[in-house]
């Protein structure tokens, strides 16, 4: 139990072109998802806290305009990178936490997707 | 923002031998959790040691919590080349709905 899914895995698109990355739990529901950004060699830094219903909260210098995020139900959010830029070139991991019930505290992650800007 | 600290960046060993590294933090948690990070993939997450656990063993992982030192461990004995990769200490904060906090990790090398 307690998986999530990305999708796509990996995505290459042109410069200025919009990008949709779709966050699921699969066997649960989730009220918060995470999302994550990870540049080559480097850890994983938190980008936004993704509540169903509710307006994302967002990192600072983590522009909201440009990664946009919804989180329209309880096991699916995404993350939309608008107007992408070869900076915007990395690896984008979501995790979601689930609702309630003994797994409460855990947060659970997902695959990663790969994003390269052209 | 990143709260732990690991050290050594990076370590490169012989097979067979053990392999330590070490994570510091800042503020106090409800758990604190060590992740393994395959080269271009994804999270795989090792052991989860509670605040008020001071030891844990999974297997070949032996995972330490000094909480009045805001550090943690973790030793891999008996290293394979299979262990060549990334590993994170990640907390997990004492207060409410809180993301956890990544370290910035260490790039383990096994050289058979």
């Amino acid at each position: 139990g307690a998986v999530v899914s990305q999708h796509p895995s990996w995505v290459i698109c042109k410069s200025g072109t919009s990008v949709k990355i779709e966050c699921r739990s699969l066997d649960f529901q989730a009220t918060t998802m995470f999302w994550y950004r990870q540049f080559p060699k480097q850890s994983l830094m938190l980008m936004a806290t993704s509540n169903e219903g509710s307006k994302a909260t967002y990192e600072q210098g983590v522009e909201k305009d440009k990664f946009l995020i919804n989180h329209a139900s309880l096991t699916l959010s995404t993350l939309t990178v608008t107007s992408a830029h070869p900076e915007d070139s990395s690896f984008y991991i979501c995790s979601a936490r689930p609702a309630g019930g003994p797994l409460y505290n855990e947060q659970f992650f997902g695959p990663g997707t790969r994003l390269t800007v052209l | 923002s990143q709260q732990g600290e690991e050290d050594p960046q990076a370590l490169s060993i012989q097979e067979g031998e053990n392999a330590t590294m070490n994570c510091s933090y800042k503020t106090s948690i409800n758990n604190l959790q060590w992740y393994r990070q395959n080269s271009g993939r994804g999270l795989v997450h090792l052991i989860l040691i509670r605040s008020n656990e001071r030891e844990k063993h999974s297997g070949r992982l032996r995972v330490t919590l000094d909480t009045s030192k805001k550090s943690s461990s973790l030793l891999i004995t008996a290293s394979r080349a299979a262990d060549t990769a990334s590993y994170f200490c990640a907390t997990a904060p004492n207060s409410g709905n809180t993301p956890l906090v990544f370290g910035k990790g260490t790039r383990l090398s096994v050289i058979a």
